[in-house]
């Protein structure tokens, strides 16, 4: 069965600080790994998806990478704001589990202005 | 934003009662998917639809049904509910069951099961 981490629960950085957030799985016959962000009260919003073929995967300030083989994904935000405050999951679609995501429970993330 | 509508947002009921909790996607999509979150479990997936009148359990259905009659609603059903089942539910769609497609997600109903 497919277990994913993230480590730490929780996050508290200043404005301007890169932000590093972790994600460790115990299958590396994977799919794909997602990040998502999930604000107080509402879905998840995809921020990034990376193949299994792929080693990273960019979008403006969010960088995320993959390594397959060791079953980590770091999910890196330059420069963060207090809009970035919110939980960041990472969830990971395992080969045979044809219609499963797996997910972490989330890091929650504070940015102090 | 992708077209998902979650009907209630929030519901507080009582043990034992039914409750049907309602997607609905304005996206065509042929995948829907019914998860609830709790604290310290991240999303768990509970049934999905691979097409109207196509559904499957996902790792925690026990207590739940569903019901897919038209390809834009898929219905969530506890037939009697208990305090276990207190929750944030969330459906997701999905275009395809590609590599390359993620997942989008409503906005989730808060139950409460008193």
């Amino acid at each position: 069965k497919q277990e994913v981490t993230q480590i730490p629960a929780a996050l508290s950085v200043p404005e301007g600080e890169n932000l590093v957030l972790n994600c460790s799985f115990t299958d590396s016959a994977i799919y794909n790994l997602q990040w998502f962000r999930q604000d107080p009260g509402k879905g998840l919003t995809s921020l990034l998806l990376i193949q299994s073929s792929q080693r990273e995967q960019t979008s403006g300030r969010l960088n995320a990478s993959l390594d397959k083989s060791s079953g980590r994904s770091t999910l890196y935000i330059a420069a963060s704001q207090p809009g970035d405050s919110a939980t960041y999951l990472c969830a990971v679609w395992s080969m045979g589990n044809d219609y499963k995501l797996s997910f972490g429970a989330g890091t929650t993330v504070t940015v102090r202005a | 934003d992708a077209g998902i509508t979650q009907s209630p947002r929030h519901k507080v009921t009582e043990t034992g009662t039914p409750v049907t909790l309602r997607c609905h996607q304005t996206e065509n999509h042929r995948y829907m998917y019914w998860y609830r979150q709790d604290p310290g479990h991240g999303l768990r997936l509970i049934h999905y639809s691979y097409g109207v009148k196509d559904t499957d359990k996902g790792e925690v259905s026990d207590g739940y049904s569903v019901s897919r009659s038209k390809t834009e609603d898929f219905l969530l059903t506890l037939e009697s509910a208990t305090s276990s089942q207190t929750s944030v539910y969330f459906c997701a769609i999905s275009e395809f069951q590609g590599s390359n497609q993620p997942q989008h997600f409503g906005d989730g109903t808060r139950l409460s099961i008193l």
